[in-house]
């Protein structure tokens, strides 16, 4: 139980381009969902916290025209990369939080989305 | 902010032997996780604790959630090369967002 995926595993573009990756809790519903950007031999950084129904909760620095996040069902999270340049090429992983009580703080990371933009 | 030193940064092992790696902050925490990605893959969930003072084992893993509340070990007994990866402790310390912080991660290696 408890399996995200997401989709699609790697994606190359060009400049400019928008890229959109999806994510999805396949044996669960999720209310809650985030996603995360990684670099390199770095930790997991949070972009953003998408909540089923309402529109998602940036972290300070992250820009939400850029990282368009829409969380249109209880198993269907996206990231939108709009515009994207070389910059933005990294590991983006979403999770899921499953809806069990207010005390169960797990979450279910999906295997990742490698970006480059060329 | 909230934050988690993770050590060891790195580790080099020879398959057999144990391991120890831990997570310490100045905050109090209510959920301590241990996490392990593979090179590509997403981090998958360990060992989950709740409580403190609470010691739980997964296999060949064993995780205690420190008295204090501030800290969290995992040990990983008799190594073997599939050991490999990158171990991120993640700890949540309450709110309706339910945002983790993560450690830094410890990179193990197993030599065969």
């Amino acid at each position: 139980g408890a399996v995200v995926s997401q989709h699609p595993s790697r994606v190359i573009c060009k400049s400019g381009t928008s890229v959109k990756i999806e994510c999805r809790s396949l044996d669960f519903q999720a209310t809650t969902m985030f996603w995360y950007r990684q670099f390199p031999k770095q930790s997991l950084m949070l972009m953003a916290t998408s909540n089923e129904g309402s529109k998602a909760t940036y972290e300070q620095g992250v820009e939400k025209d850029k990282f368009l996040i829409n969380h249109a069902s209880l198993t269907l999270s996206t990231l939108t990369v709009t515009s994207a340049h070389p910059e933005d090429s990294s590991f983006y992983i979403c999770s899921a939080r499953t809806l069990a009580g207010a005390g169960y703080n797990e979450q279910f990371f999906g295997p990742g989305t490698r970006l480059t933009v060329l | 902010g909230q934050q988690l030193n993770q050590s060891p940064q790195s580790m080099f092992i020879q398959e057999g032997e144990d391991v120890s790696m831990n997570c310490t902050s100045s905050s109090i925490f209510n959920t301590w996780l241990w996490y392990k990605q593979d090179p590509g893959e997403g981090p998958v969930l360990l060992i989950a604790l709740y409580k403190a003072g609470e010691l739980t084992s997964n296999g060949r893993l064993t995780a205690q959630f420190g008295i204090t509340r501030k800290d969290s070990f995992l040990n990983i007994s008799a190594s073997i090369p599939s050991d490999v990866g990158i171990y991120f402790c993640a700890a949540f310390s309450g709110g309706s967002n339910y945002k983790l912080t993560f450690g830094k991660g410890t990179l193990l290696t197993v030599n065969p």
